[in-house]
């Protein structure tokens, strides 16, 4: 039983414009959202976190934004560049440190 | 370079046979994570070790162990391997636990080959 669902295993987009990557759960008891993004041959590399007491959080051109009521998230990434091209992954945690990943999203970014 | 390595890179082995997987983490970190990425999986939890103690337990295997050493490094162990084990094994750390408010720093991982 997946508690973190990544429906769009992939998802291509052009140069400049905006990467919508989307994100469900279903775990009520999540209080923190991670999105890490990956490389091949590559570890994950953390991008940015929401706890659950917010709706949106924004770093540079990445911005998450949470709806708690439908237990949904998203990562919106503004403007794509190619080297944006990669997977990710969303991840979430409850009270105790273990954190539940996504199976990815493989974003490529068309020049 | 995150700062946490793993070795080996790769490893091919064969059914029925042990292997161990080693992860130092970055330095000052005390907690270490293992993480199991099959083919067109995400990233399963496998366990954490927060400075030398088992701190939380996934979906590890009981052919699967793991344990983290005075120095902090951590070992994983897996045996009687089966073909369905071919997997990356990925070793993350962080300075404290928990740590789900800004990430873990993964290693690059390791592929293991069970044939």
């Amino acid at each position: 039983d997946q508690q973190v669902k990544q429906n769009s295993p992939s998802l291509s987009v052009q140069e400049g414009r905006i990467s919508i990557l989307n994100c469900d759960y279903t775990n009520s008891m999540f209080d923190y959202f991670l999105w890490y993004k990956k490389y091949p041959a590559e570890g994950p590399t953390f991008l940015i976190s929401i706890s659950s007491i917010k709706d949106k959080n924004e770093d540079g051109r990445f911005t998450v934004f949470l709806n708690k009521s439908a237990k949904h998230l998203s990562l919106h990434i503004v403007p794509s560049q190619p080297g944006d091209s990669a997977v990710y992954f969303c991840a979430a945690s409850e009270i105790g440190d273990k954190v539940i990943f996504g199976p990815g999203t493989s974003l490529s970014v068309i020049p | 370079d995150s700062g946490v390595t793993q070795t080996p890179k790769h490893l091919i082995t064969a059914t029925g046979q042990r292997v161990t997987l080693r992860c130092s983490p970055r330095s000052g970190d005390l907690s270490v994570y293992w993480y199991q990425q099959s083919l067109d999986q995400g990233l399963q939890f496998l366990i954490q070790y927060y400075n030398g103690e088992e701190r939380a337990k996934g979906n590890i295997l009981e052919r699967f162990s793991a344990q983290q050493f005075p120095d902090l490094h951590s070992e994983l162990n897996l045996s009687s391997l089966e073909l369905g084990d071919s997997a990356l094994y990925f070793c993350a750390s962080s300075v404290d636990s928990p740590a789900r408010n800004y990430g873990y720093t993964f290693g690059s991982g390791t592929r293991l080959t069970v044939v």
